[in-house]
């Protein structure tokens, strides 16, 4: 059974810097693109970063770009998502997602985590 | 970017109606659109992706048509757990982008 668990989200002040883990189990990541995608409190969903399954593509969102690091260790089944100089605006909640193709990525989200809530507040 | 645009932002249909939910992007996304359920509180559900193929374990009750720029989503014979949020999605280019969202409520 695909599971994937985010974990990391907490209330921090704005400037700040968080990492988020998704920890993966019930398929083989080491062939799969995964994915971050965020919602905001009563908004929609924004996606935020891909990398491939061997970490040779790499490809963010305008809204993080420059702020956010996707990154992967594939022994530990584990995605992570580096997030830089919060702002109030990044308050959401972060899902990682699991690609539907094996190999590189296909952009179509199979599976998705629980989500967790990153809130920014001073 | 490509902008998704969806509508309605919400309806409002009875047990056993059929309603049809319609996305347009602004350039061409070819055939690269995938469809999502959320119910509250819920993480996202896959329903279609590239326009038209069903997700393995989701209700044939959902279909999806559409190319270029014009889709939709069509759900068959209501039911009340299909309450929920509708998004559409492109995967055409990066950076993939949503629609907004369509709130569907059951009577």
């Amino acid at each position: 059974q695909v599971q994937l668990v985010e974990s990391g989200g907490a209330v921090v002040p704005p400037g700040r810097s968080l990492r988020l883990s998704c920890a993966i189990s019930g398929f083989n990541f080491n062939l799969y693109g995964m994915h971050w995608v965020r919602q905001a409190p009563g908004k929609g969903l924004e996606w935020l970063a891909v990398m491939s399954f061997d970490g040779s593509h790499i490809y963010y969102g305008d809204s993080v770009k420059g702020r956010f690091t996707i990154s992967r260790d594939n022994s530990k089944s584990t995605l992570y998502l580096q997030m830089n100089s919060l702002r109030f605006e990044d308050t959401a909640v972060y899902y990682c997602a699991k690609d539907l193709r094996g190999g590189s990525y296909s952009l179509i989200f199979e599976s998705w985590g629980q989500g967790t809530l990153v809130t920014v507040s001073s | 970017d490509i902008q998704m645009t969806q509508s309605p932002s919400s309806l409002s249909a009875s047990v056993g109606d059929r309603v049809t939910i319609t996305c347009r992007a602004s350039q061409s996304v070819s055939n690269f659109i995938n469809w999502y359920q959320q119910r509250p509180g819920k993480a996202p559900k896959l329903l279609i992706y590239l326009t038209s193929r069903l997700q393995s374990g989701v209700s044939s009750r959902f279909s999806g048509s559409g190319s270029g720029t014009d889709f939709s989503l069509t759900i068959n014979s209501l039911q009340p757990g299909d309450s929920a949020t509708y998004y559409c999605q492109q995967g055409d280019v990066t950076p993939c982008s949503f629609g907004q969202g369509t709130k569907l409520e059951i009577k």
